[in-house]
């Protein structure tokens, strides 16, 4: 099955960016999405197709995907961000078809 | 606004089946498909399956064949899961999840979850 490795945990400061990477076997060839939950709460879709935002998502949040790496960019973090991210891609030929990365824990110093 | 709700929180013993229903509002049921995701306490996100709402068309995880089954009601706009032969490490909250019809891409909005719970 298709693996997604993202690092354990991300520090950052207010009003810094943060970078949460997804790394995967030849990812740019796919489409990427990432999640935000935060404790106690379902997840919240908040980058699709690498690098749109839905309504609603602030414009600090962005992404991209090219290689072997996709990456989850968050500008100007907010105390607010403080939650777990995930990436999820879908792969027909991978059993199971829809994957998550382990999820990134981002602390906001 | 496009809402998923979710039934409220089962104990179930081990051997014993759960049943989840994820009921749909705001949009229309049939022009998309329903995947369903779960999270074992402080862990990951697991995809364990996708319906179309369209068609019925089905697909689950290959670890959670022969014990899962997903269903819908297009009159009620319902989704459901069921999953048999409870065992401990099935203890996780469920989620229901938008996708569309063909079951690829994102998942938006999720309900807000069920938990379950198999205890002896």
């Amino acid at each position: 099955s298709y693996v997604l490795t993202q690092p354990p945990s991300v520090s950052v400061a207010p009003g810094k960016t943060a970078r949460i990477t997804c790394g995967g076997n030849n990812i740019g060839s796919k489409s990427v999405h990432w999640y935000q939950q935060k404790p106690g709460q379902a997840p919240v879709l908040v980058i699709y197709y690498d690098s749109d935002r839905p309504s609603g998502i602030p414009e600090r949040f962005s992404g991209s995907n090219s290689g072997n790496t996709a990456t989850l960019t968050i500008s100007r973090v907010e105390a607010g961000d403080e939650a777990d991210y995930y990436c999820q891609v879908w792969d027909s030929s991978s059993d199971p078809h829809v994957v998550f990365g382990g999820g990134t824990k981002l602390t906001v110093l | 606004q496009v809402q998923l709700v979710q039934s409220g929180a089962e104990v179930k013993k081990p051997g014993a089946s759960v049943k989840v229903s994820c009921k749909a509002s705001g949009y229309t049921f049939t022009s998309y498909g329903i995947s369903w995701v779960r999270q074992a306490p402080g862990q990951g996100l697991e995809w364990m399956g996708w319906i179309s709402a369209y068609n019925g068309n089905t697909n689950y995880a290959q670890k959670l064949q022969g014990r899962v089954t997903m269903t819908t009601d297009t009159s009620t706009s319902t989704a459901y899961m069921e999953l048999r032969s409870l065992r401990s490490d099935d203890t996780a909250v469920y989620y229901c999840a938008r996708v569309s019809r063909d079951g690829e891409g994102w998942f938006d909005p999720w309900g807000q979850g069920t938990l379950v719970t198999v205890s002896s």
